[in-house]
């Protein structure tokens, strides 16, 4: 079957460390993928993709790696701060073939706690 | 700019009530998404819509119905509301461009007693 994992226990760290989550997939064939943050009681929001073909992604003190082998993408924080405390979702965009459903499959999430 | 808007906030209905969640967007997105988040779960693919007057089912249609008679719009309807039903929904939108960006609305909270 396919799946997305995530680390569904809390991950606790103390601010100004790096913080790194895990995104593990099985039996897809992603065209990219896809990092958010959701907030409680919010909507998701993006934060960064990167493609099948690409190493690593980095926009300010976030990076992503993906690497299609071993189908596991890690999403890292750097100098993290509280205000990084929220929800991290991963997803993953299949490919399409001949259609246009640009579907988006979605992990279970991580929670992210930034200690002061 | 608005972006995406979904409305209502929050709902409680009775078993086998029915109601309909609105989702409207401001950015003319060609693609239209209806999603429901619970605990453990994830979200999860209701319905989609690829154009004005298209829709398609997703990973958990059963139970929903869909209209997307204009551009802007997204209806989410639940003709008899189970309490299974009970979820945050969310809707979001996409443009036709490669970087595949999702745009989500705040949510709609349902609760069916």
């Amino acid at each position: 079957s396919q799946k997305i994992e995530q680390n569904s226990e809390a991950l606790n760290i103390q601010e100004g460390k790096t913080a790194t989550l895990t995104c593990n997939y099985t039996n897809y064939s992603p065209a990219y993928l896809q990092w958010y943050r959701q907030d409680p009681g919010r909507g998701p929001v993006f934060l960064l993709l990167i493609r099948e073909n690409e190493k690593e992604k980095r926009k300010e003190r976030l990076k992503v790696t993906f690497d299609t082998t071993l189908k596991q993408s890690l999403f890292h924080i750097t100098a993290s701060q509280p205000a990084d405390s929220a929800t991290y979702l991963c997803a993953l965009r299949l490919m399409n073939y001949g259609g246009a459903t640009n579907k988006l499959i979605f992990g279970t999430g991580t929670l992210l706690a930034v200690q002061p | 700019n608005a972006g995406v808007t979904q409305t209502p906030k929050f709902r409680v209905l009775k078993t086998g009530q029915s109601m309909t969640l609105l989702c409207a967007q401001d950015m003319n997105h060609e693609y239209m998404y209806w999603y429901r988040q619970d605990p453990g779960m994830g979200l999860r693919l209701i319905h989609y819509s690829v154009g004005e007057g298209t829709t398609a089912k997703g990973e958990v249609p059963d139970g929903y119905n869909v209209s997307r008679l204009k551009k802007q719009n997204f209806l989410l309807g639940l003709e008899s509301a189970a309490p299974s039903q009970t979820s945050v929904y969310f809707c979001a939108s996409l443009s036709r461009g490669y970087t595949g960006e999702l745009f989500f609305g705040e949510g709609s909270r349902l609760t069916v007693l």
